[in-house]
């Protein structure tokens, strides 16, 4: 079975902090994906990457930052928490382009809350 | 833009209760269109998907028919279970490039026995 780990599960930050959100996969993955849960407004694309060293913006990637320096883990970067920002995270990973067959594989996602 | 409009929840049903969860799309192309399901504490995982115009999508029980005239893809099961409880997220995505799903808000179907 397909394996997203999120490395925290909860987290209460401080206005101003830097956070660091990360998320491993182990099946060798090229496509990896960080969402922002909300409700009512279900999953916004932060940022994607379909390589090492590759990003792509998503739909909201204001005030977000990634890093895969490594093809199984991605890294989401809050340069600079604020309150707007506390929200449910979800990585996923893909084997190909979402287009081809629309099903990612979802970690079980970091519940962060900003202070 | 494109868009998923989901029926708002919660959706609360007995144990044997016939469940439709309403989905409609707004689409510039010709999408793929899927359902995702999270159990509480869980991440989402694919529940079903339909590729083309008619196609049913099927999986435990749901089904899910993709209606290019009304542009909808309502999700239906018989038969709800206690263990059918979680979040439903009806999603799209249009074929060609490295385009990305777009989801719907998501509902909330509470099941009790």
């Amino acid at each position: 079975d397909v394996k997203v780990t999120q490395s925290s599960r909860y987290l209460v930050k401080r206005t101003g902090e830097k956070v660091f959100l990360e998320c491993v996969q182990d099946m060798d993955h090229e496509n990896m994906f960080w969402y922002r849960q909300d409700p009512g407004l279900g999953l916004r694309l932060i940022y994607f990457s379909y390589d090492v060293k590759m990003k792509e913006k998503g739909d909201i990637p204001e005030g977000y930052s990634v890093s895969r320096e490594k093809k199984e883990r991605f890294s989401l970067i809050l340069e600079s928490a604020s309150t707007n920002q506390t929200s449910m995270y979800l990585c996923a990973s893909s084997p190909e382009v979402p287009a081809n067959t629309g099903e990612l594989f979802f970690g079980e996602g970091s519940r962060l809350t900003v202070l | 833009g494109d868009s998923v409009t989901q029926m708002e929840g919660p959706v609360t049903l007995s144990e044997e209760a016939c469940l439709t969860i309403n989905c409609t799309y707004t689409a510039t192309g010709y999408p793929s269109l899927f359902w995702y399901v999270q159990y509480p504490g869980e991440g989402l995982q694919l529940l079903l998907k339909a590729t083309k115009a008619d196609d049913k999508g099927s999986n435990k029980g749901f089904e899910a028919t993709y209606r290019k005239e009304t542009t909808s893809f309502h999700l239906e099961k018989g038969s709800v279970q206690v263990s059918d409880s979680a979040v439903y997220f009806c999603a799209l995505i249009l074929s060609g490039g490295y385009n990305k799903l777009i989801f719907g808000a998501g509902t909330r179907l509470a099941v009790h026995p």
